[in-house]
């Protein structure tokens, strides 16, 4: 199966930070790619869809000037948590698709972000 | 968002039971998918369905996908310590679509 990287595994930042998640499909075009976000012992929720060279599609509820998505190549897409705030503290998932659809259904290895 | 209903919650077994778990969804899916995931990382692929009816099998584990193309259940055979972890249902209604995931099925394996 496709292979997807996530950088960093983890971070720690200080509230009113940004931080910058990639996420890699190394061996994959993904022209699609998702982002979730699993707080502890609950379900991933997605947050956002990005389609290579066109701005994010927004869950309702997740604020978009909050969480910057950038997807400028078809193996990297890029979420940008700006200011954030403890109760941004979360698993942060991405997963990608593309053309071919129903054989890609691969999950990054999160990140881990603590907001202190 | 959206969840779909997956039971059990929990589950508390000894090393050799089989295991069965279930999702269910008010609305139709064309894609049933079951995860499994580890702490602290991204939930891995099991088994994919794509077709209302289908039973599939990877080793151990058997899916259905159900007529209704409303639920899907998981089988786990024999099962074995690695089998520890939480164990996720989506469902989806085209290729490039959104997933929406189930809630979740935490599996304990007493010693």
């Amino acid at each position: 199966g496709a292979v997807v990287s996530q950088h960093p595994s983890w971070v720690i930042c200080k509230s009113g930070t940004s931080v910058k998640i990639e996420c890699r499909s190394l061996d994959f075009q993904a022209t699609t790619m998702f982002w979730y976000r699993q707080f502890p012992k609950q379900s991933l929720m997605l947050m956002a869809t990005s389609n290579e060279g066109s701005k994010a599609t927004y869950e309702q509820g997740v604020e978009k000037d909050k969480f910057l998505i950038n997807h400028a190549s078809l193996t990297l897409s890029t979420l940008t948590v700006t200011s954030a705030h403890p109760e941004d503290s979360s698993f942060y998932i991405c997963r990608i698709s593309g053309r071919e659809g129903t054989d890609t259904q691969y999950f990054g290895p999160g990140t881990r972000l603590t907001v202190l | 968002g959206q969840q779909l209903n997956q039971s059990p919650q929990s589950m508390f077994i000894q090393e050799g039971e089989d295991v069965s778990m279930n999702c269910t969804s008010s609305s139709i899916f064309n894609t049933w998918l079951w995860y499994k995931q580890d702490p602290g990382e991204g939930p891995v692929l099991l088994i994919a369905l794509y077709k209302a009816g289908e039973l599939t099998s990877n080793g151990r584990l058997t899916a259905q996908f159900g007529i209704t193309r409303k639920d899907s259940f998981l089988n786990i055979s024999a099962s074995i310590p690695s089998d520890v972890g939480i164990y996720f249902c989506a469902g989806q209604r085209s290729g490039n679509e959104k997933l929406t995931f189930g809630t979740g099925t935490r599996l304990t394996i007493i010693p």
